[in-house]
């Protein structure tokens, strides 16, 4: 099983919809969790962390869930500009960050 | 501006034709990464450093070497570059370690080798 898994898309969805990802980790004691946005040829950018107890910000939420061991983003009320690539990062500690291979979004007028 | 610089940006050489591909951070971070991005594979580490003289390898350091004498710039060094190291390539940096604080990455380096 790889260390962190998501689902490529792409994700086609109408402007207002609401799309969520999943992401699952192999390790049950990675610690951290984020996700990062890229932009088409552009470098990532930090999205949000991802806490215990979830947050949210604006539009979007991110929820985690050890005992599956998955994290997850909601995007609400989607807009032509969250169009992007989304990419799952996990944690273990002090070890390198592990990154997903990534969720393509596309937002379609 | 609090930003992680990279150069060159675009790179067009040939095999076995040494290069160097700068990073500089203005922010005071221990921690800096290089990673190698390619379609399918998403992003990968090939080296990381937890300060000054000290460097480990990631996940993929094979035909890459890299220094930190300074705080700020971890220069990335291809001595013989192949083509299968043909890729887009990103310095990050982050606070400290690499786990609980967000990673700035610099604009990529798009690398050719032919």
């Amino acid at each position: 099983r790889k260390e962190v898994e998501q689902d490529p898309g792409p994700f086609n969805v109408p402007e207002g919809a609401t799309v969520a990802f999943n992401c699952t980790y192999s390790n049950s004691a990675s610690q951290s969790f984020f996700w990062y946005r890229q932009d088409c040829r552009k470098e990532p950018k930090l999205l949000m962390s991802v806490y215990s107890s979830g947050n949210e910000d604006g539009r979007f939420t991110a929820q985690l869930n050890r005992a599956s061991q998955y994290i997850s983003l909601l995007i609400r009320d989607s807009k032509l500009s969250d169009s992007a690539t989304y990419l799952c990062v996990v944690n273990s500690g002090n070890t390198p960050l592990v990154f997903g291979k990534g969720t393509r979004l596309s937002v379609i007028a | 501006e609090a930003q992680v610089t990279q150069n060159p940006r675009y790179l067009i050489t040939v095999t076995g034709k040494k290069l160097t591909v700068t990073c500089s951070q203005n922010m005071n971070h221990e921690y800096m990464s290089w990673y190698r991005q390619d379609p399918g594979l998403g992003l990968r580490q090939i080296y990381y450093s937890m300060n000054v003289e000290v460097t480990d390898k990631g996940d993929v350091p094979e035909g890459y070497k890299v220094s930190r004498k300074e705080k700020r710039n971890f220069p990335l060094i291809l001595e013989s570059p192949s083509p299968n190291q043909t890729s887009l390539y990103f310095c990050a940096s982050s606070l400290w370690g690499a786990g609980a604080f967000e990673q700035y990455f610099g604009p990529g380096t798009r690398l050719t080798v032919t």
